[in-house]
């Protein structure tokens, strides 16, 4: 089993411009998650998805887009990319009533927004 | 609402020294905790988690951490640091649909 797996690993854009960021698992998992990790503030949720088809709001959801038309797959967009949208962005997995609500993490995207 | 407070950004200890990280958190319903290691450039890995099946839980690369309901901590303790624990430590408290809480981060560093 792959796990959870992002891509792309590092991504350069400039100011305006739009990119999505794949994850993907292979565990049959009901939730994910995006999250973005800035230097000395932890992770921070942007969305999360209970299931195929539905995707809520986290702690810091504007400027980024996300979908879940398929189980396995949660994707998160930005549409005009700023420079406050520099960070490392991390997916996650977890399925509800196992292992305590336990998260599987994806290895992150590096983002630089110039 | 659920929260963590990890305290001390930074923790440095000598090689072969006790390790200490502490985790204090609030959660509104029984929490269910966890501690993630994170090295360099790398995802979150799973270092414990406490089940409520008992309150010294044993994680990996030998270290345990110690529920304590009337503290609300779990802080997290190694008895002898290996330099291969450097590394970032984040406590966690998960809730509502699975949503979990980070705390800051703890940077330990293991000196020679």
């Amino acid at each position: 089993n792959a796990g959870v797996t992002q891509t792309p690993k590092f991504r350069v854009l400039k100011t305006g411009q739009s990119m999505t960021l794949l994850c993907a698992q292979d565990m049959n998992h009901e939730y994910m998650y995006w999250y973005r990790q800035d230097p000395g503030m932890g992770l921070r949720l942007i969305h999360y998805s209970v299931g195929e088809g539905t995707t809520a709001k986290g702690e810091v959801p504007d400027g980024y887009n996300v979908s879940r038309l398929k189980k396995q797959n949660f994707l998160l967009g930005l549409e005009s990319a700023a420079p406050s949208q520099t960070s490392v962005y991390f997916c996650a997995s977890s399925q509800p009533g196992l292992a305590n609500n336990e998260q599987f993490f994806g290895p992150g995207t590096r983002l630089t927004v110039l | 609402a659920q929260s963590v407070t990890q305290l001390g950004s930074h923790v440095s200890v000598s090689e072969g020294a006790l390790v200490l990280l502490r985790c204090n958190y609030s959660s509104s319903v029984p929490p269910y905790l966890f501690w993630y290691v994170q090295y360099p450039n790398q995802g979150l890995q799973l270092l414990l988690k406490y089940t409520s099946a008992a309150t010294l839980v044993k994680g990996i690369n030998g270290f345990e951490a110690e529920f304590k309901k009337s503290e609300t901590s779990f802080h997290l303790t190694k008895p002898s640091a290996h330099m291969s624990d450097a590394a970032e430590y984040f406590c966690a408290v998960s809730g509502n649909a699975g949503k979990s809480t980070f705390g800051d981060g703890t940077t330990l560093t293991v000196k020679p």
